[in-house]
């Protein structure tokens, strides 16, 4: 089945950094990739997804990229601010109803 | 207000007893899921009812069942809880569509001794 993978596992930055989150998948039949943020002993909230038949999707500060080719999704992230500290997953579905996660990537932003 | 809710939001149960863990939404979502997280694994689909009676199962059924009977409650159910079923569980509701943003419920968190 569909194996989703994020690196790094976890980052730490100072407010104001960028950062990118990566993302690879497995079965090239996934169609939509929708990419959640849980904050600490939160529920987790979408943020952003970008379909199969897009390459870049940006809203505010987040910019996420698709290359449908290598099977690889980058979140990136400007100016961070420590609201943003959370963990972020990766998510890659087949239209099936059966969406597969990554394992999350911690970000830390100090003030 | 849309929203999921969850109860109980803890709970701390003795292997062998069995539990009952309630989901609802109010957006008439027609999906419905129950997902278990644990410490770097990230979430586990456990079941999926796509509607009332239309139940299926996700990637870690064993050990677990589920129940829907209206729209806007999705149970699940553990007949004999074992202590490796420790985890949080988390419920979300989504429209129809088969790639639709899912909404998350807060979690339940759940000890078994």
């Amino acid at each position: 089945g569909e194996q989703v993978e994020q690196l790094p596992s976890s980052l730490i930055v100072q407010e104001g950094a960028s950062v990118l989150i990566n993302c690879s998948y497995t079965d090239s039949a996934s169609v939509y990739f929708p990419w959640y943020k849980q904050e600490p002993g939160k529920r987790l909230q979408f943020i952003i997804d970008i379909r199969s038949n897009m390459e870049r999707k940006q809203t505010q500060r987040l910019t996420l990229l698709f290359d449908k080719k290598t099977k690889h999704l980058s979140l990136h992230i400007t100016a961070t601010q420590p609201g943003d500290s959370a963990i972020y997953f990766c998510s890659a579905s087949l239209g099936n109803y059966k969406p597969t996660f990554g394992k999350g990537t911690s970000l830390v932003v100090h003030p | 207000d849309m929203k999921v809710t969850q109860m109980p939001r803890y709970l701390i149960k003795r292997m062998g007893e069995n539990v009952l863990l309630e989901c609802g939404q109010d957006m008439s979502h027609e999906t419905m899921y129950w997902y278990r997280q644990d410490p770097g694994l990230g979430l586990q689909l456990i079941y999926i009812s796509y509607d009332v009676d239309s139940n299926s199962e996700g990637d870690i059924p064993k050990g677990y069942r589920v129940s829907r009977k209206k729209r806007e409650h999705f149970s699940l159910i553990l007949d004999s809880a074992k202590t490796n079923q420790t985890s949080v569980y988390f419920c979300a509701s989504s429209l129809r569509d088969r790639d639709s943003e899912q909404f998350f419920g807060p979690g339940t968190r759940l000890t078994v001794l």
